[in-house]
């Protein structure tokens, strides 16, 4: 399985500021997404990120406050913009492998104050 | 749409009691399914997943089977440890819906005491 890392691992941002998050996998990989989870909560797909082309986001989530960047096959950025204390979660990027299953980074734990 | 419910939590064990944590899934087709686990602090881990009617996924001690006739997916243990202590989330491949999109049950908590 992908092996994927995610900075920072947590950060305590001020409301009105953005944050941008890093992914980085160990092999090349088509497909990468990027889940929201509430605290306590089950996770929710903020949006999926293929290279070369514009990320696609769920219903409820939209490229002005998540814009998205997918340089290359290994690598993806999630910006968390203009944050109020309800974005307050855990972030997760994954990447799809296999039939269907998909490996999650470790999740960068996001307070806003 | 497609759906997992799965049982609400909090489940307390002792350490070597048997597990079960019931999950059942409503989908289009033949989704493929898979259980995840979260340990405090930490992101998502795939402890096991069945693609077909029938296939038994396991690992590290947990099983589940593939019912179809009973749309469900239910996780098990003989013999709990306290660091099996975790979150445990039942989750889906849509085959209908976007590719890739896993849908995940909210999540059960477990919690093993010596």
């Amino acid at each position: 399985s992908a092996v994927i890392s995610q900075k920072p691992s947590r950060d305590i941002c001020q409301r009105g500021t953005s944050l941008t998050i890093q992914c980085q996998v160990d092999s090349q990989v088509t497909m990468m997404f990027w889940y929201r989870q509430q605290p306590g909560q089950s996770l929710t797909l903020i949006a999926t990120a293929n290279q070369g082309s514009e990320a696609t986001y769920e219903s409820g989530f939209v490229i002005d406050k998540f814009p998205i960047s997918r340089p290359n096959l290994t690598f993806s950025t999630l910006t968390v913009s203009n944050m109020s204390p309800e974005d307050s979660s855990i972030y997760l990027c994954s990447v799809a492998q296999g039939r269907g299953e998909q490996y999650f980074g470790p999740g960068t734990r996001l307070t806003v104050t | 749409g497609d759906s997992v419910t799965q049982m609400e939590g909090p489940v307390t064990l002792s350490e070597e009691a048997f597990l079960t944590i019931n999950c059942t899934y409503t989908a289009t087709g033949y989704p493929s399914l898979f259980w995840y686990v979260q340990y405090p602090g930490e992101g998502l881990q795939l402890l096991l997943k069945a693609t077909k009617a029938d296939d038994k996924g396991s690992n590290k001690g947990f099983e589940a089977t593939y019912r179809k006739e009973t749309t469900s997916f239910h996780l098990e243990k003989g013999s709990v440890q306290v660091s099996d202590s975790a979150v445990y989330f039942c989750a889906l491949t849509s085959p209908g819906g976007s590719q890739g999109n896993l849908i995940f049950g909210k999540g059960t908590k477990l919690s093993v005491k010596p």
